[in-house]
């Protein structure tokens, strides 16, 4: 069975760090286009960054510079490292798996992070 | 950037109903197009792909159409389970997927 779990939102200060996981079951994270999107409270959804299989990274402009995606293979995880956050950046994150040619077809279930002093 | 616009932005309906939500492209996608049901507090589900295609175990009063700049998704007969926001996504780009507003469906 496919699953993804989030895990590492929270409560962070402006100007903070924090790093977001994504540990994956019943597929290979290494093999797949997975994602990040974020969705602020009472919003629509958002689209974050992306890794491809062969590496290739690519992120919205919003997020520019301020964040990076990757992955740990040996670990089967997703990986979102978040700097220089801002209180616009407050969202539950969800990583989602990119079937090609089909779209997010795997959603985790979300982590909260709220920037706010 | 490729923009993606919903409309309407909320429906209200009632049960039986047949509702149609309209997504535009600022350019041209081909059918490179999901449609996406999210519920209050939980993650999206991926309903349709490739504009038209029904993703398994999607109900078939479900059911969405287009190519190029217009899209549609149409719901034949409003169950109360369907009561949900929708969300059209273009995948013409890998480097730069982007959403649509989202269409909130509400009992009327």
């Amino acid at each position: 069975e496919v699953q993804l779990v989030e895990s590492g939102g929270g409560l962070v200060q402006p100007g903070g760090s924090l790093r977001l996981s994504c540990a994956a079951s019943g597929f290979t994270v290494s093999s797949n286009y997975m994602t990040w999107v974020r969705q602020a409270p009472g919003k629509g959804l958002e689209w974050v960054s992306i890794i491809y299989s062969g590496g290739s990274t690519y992120y919205a402009d919003s997020v520019k510079g301020r964040f990076t995606i990757s992955r740990d293979n040996s670990k089967n995880t997703l990986y979102l490292q978040m700097n220089s956050l801002r209180a616009e950046d407050t969202a539950v994150y969800y990583c989602a798996r990119l079937r090609l040619r089909a779209g997010l077809d795997y959603w985790g279930q979300g982590t909260l992070v709220t920037v706010s002093s | 950037d490729i923009q993606m616009t919903q409309s309407p932005s909320t429906l209200s309906a009632s049960v039986g109903d047949r509702v149609t939500i309209t997504c535009r492209a600022s350019q041209s996608i081909d059918t490179w197009l999901a449609w996406y049901q999210q519920k209050p507090g939980k993650a999206p589900k991926l309903l349709i792909c490739k504009a038209s295609s029904l993703e398994s175990g999607v109900p078939s009063r479900f059911s969405g159409s287009g190519s190029g700049t217009e899209f549609t998704l149409t719901i034949s007969s409003l169950q109360p389970d369907d009561f949900a926001t929708y969300y059209c996504q273009q995948y013409n780009t890998y480097s730069s997927l982007t959403f649509g507003g989202g269409t909130k469906v509400e009992i009327k």
